[in-house]
């Protein structure tokens, strides 16, 4: 069973505007939340995280929400940049256990 | 510092043949994990080690078997690969268990005939 879902497999906007990236989830032991960043022929690299006991992560032009009644999160990128062009994988795990579970990606595409 | 590494970057198998691909970390990081990323189902955990000298199965472990030869180096075999292990293999290490962000390896694709 796909205990992570992003149910858009693609996304377009231009650049300059905000790209959000949805994610839901199943399981109610998740407690903690990241997404990572794929480029062609490259493993995937960490983007931003989240805990259970926050609702909101800043880092930079990234932004990650959670909301646990609804069992969603999403990540908003202001402003979108070209080199944002990449597949994001949302992920969650329970901290008292190793099996992180991947959600099947979104590839956001920026247009100049 | 190259992070995590893994060799090879591709292969082709015939049904029935092994293999073991490898991965290695120079982070000094307790945990490994090995996944299979196929098209429409995201990355699948098949095997982890939270410390030196134990291993544990995922969520898809039937046709694989794992070594965690030392803290650096965690091993994945294919005893005798089948078509639908036709993938992406990818390494990862992090610093702890649980909620530890963990740091990936740049993938083995393997194709089995």
């Amino acid at each position: 069973d796909q205990q992570v879902k992003q149910n858009s497999p693609s996304l377009s906007v231009q650049e300059g505007r905000i790209s959000i990236l949805n994610c839901d989830y199943t399981n109610s032991m998740f407690d903690y939340f990241l997404w990572y960043k794929k480029y062609p022929a490259e493993g995937p690299t960490f983007l931003i995280s989240i805990s259970s006991i926050k609702d909101k992560n800043e880092d930079g032009r990234f932004t990650v929400f959670l909301n646990k009644s609804a069992k969603h999160l999403s990540l908003h990128i202001v402003p979108s940049q070209p080199g944002d062009s990449a597949v994001y994988f949302c992920a969650a795990s329970a901290l008292w256990n190793n099996d992180m579970r991947f959600g099947a990606g979104t590839r956001l595409t920026v247009k100049p | 510092n190259a992070g995590v590494t893994q060799t090879p970057k591709f292969q082709v198998l015939k049904t029935g043949q092994s293999m073991t691909l490898q991965c290695a970390q120079d982070m000094n990081h307790n945990s490994m994990y090995w996944y299979r990323q196929d098209p429409g189902m995201g990355l699948r955990l098949i095997y982890y080690s939270a410390s030196e000298g134990t291993t544990d199965k995922g969520e898809v472990p039937n046709g694989y078997n794992v070594s965690r030869l030392n803290k650096r180096e965690f091993s994945l075999r294919l005893e005798s690969a089948a078509p639908s292990q036709t993938s992406v293999y990818f390494c990862a290490s992090a610093a702890g268990t649980g909620g530890e962000t963990q740091y990936f390896g740049p993938g083995t694709r393997l194709l089995v005939l």
